[in-house]
């Protein structure tokens, strides 16, 4: 089973305010990942992280920003929340064994900016 | 442009039954292919892992193959259960990224 956390699991907010979102995993994976999902909708990469004081911007474009200084936090932060970032927030973390690299999903975060 | 298709976008079959999820890619280019399920408000959860050498894997009731040059996908479920209920997610590798389709939102019922 994977350890691998999200907090809040939802958060209804109202616009203009600064949020965070917490992942942390305890399994010492050094590729981390942050994916958006919309209902009904396939996931987007939005941000992943190949290690300590590494991040990098996913396919999708997106406001948000991440951090990784430490190896297991890799929280993505919106810094004025606006409706049409009302959406689901999954993050993942991976490590290469041999020729498999499985990615683990936390919970997510459900994310209402009215 | 890499892109998933997975088909049906929903499903709805009795107990029982035996069932075919499907999921095409465009760009054979891959490294593996993986079967997730999502459940409602949940994360993801990886089912089964086929790398790019690889025909099929099998994990209980369930049988992914891989026919890459033709860039498809199926997922078999055997003797399908209410608890099979979910949304399934078919997400192709390729270097750096995962591509994911739209999934396939399965309903077994009792």
């Amino acid at each position: 089973e994977a350890d691998i956390y999200q907090t809040p699991r939802y958060l209804v907010i109202g616009t203009g305010k600064k949020i965070t979102l917490e992942c942390s995993q305890t399994m010492g994976h050094d590729k981390m990942y942050w994916y958006q999902q919309d209902p009904g909708m396939e996931l987007h990469l939005i941000h992943y992280s190949y290690g300590v004081n590494s991040t990098e911007k996913g396919d999708l474009s997106s406001e948000s920003t991440v951090s990784r200084i430490r190896t297991e936090h890799f929280p993505l932060t919106l810094e004025s929340a606006r409706p049409s970032h009302t959406s689901q927030y999954l993050c993942a973390s991976s490590r290469r064994e041999g020729l498999q690299e499985t990615q683990y999903f936390g919970p997510g975060t459900r994310l209402l900016v009215l | 442009k890499q892109e998933v298709t997975q088909i049906p976008a929903a499903l709805s079959v009795p107990e029982g039954e035996n069932l075919v999820l499907n999921c095409s890619f465009t760009d054979s280019a891959i490294y593996n292919l993986q079967w997730f399920r999502q459940d409602p408000g949940k994360g993801l959860t990886s089912l089964l892992l086929i790398q790019s050498s690889q025909r099929e894997q099998t994990s209980g009731r369930l049988n992914a193959s891989l026919d890459k040059s033709s860039g498809r996908s199926t997922l078999y479920i055997a003797a399908s259960q209410p608890g099979d209920s979910a949304t399934y997610l078919c997400a192709v590798g390729y270097p750096q990224k995962l591509v994911f389709g739209q999934g396939t939102r399965l309903t077994i019922n009792p």
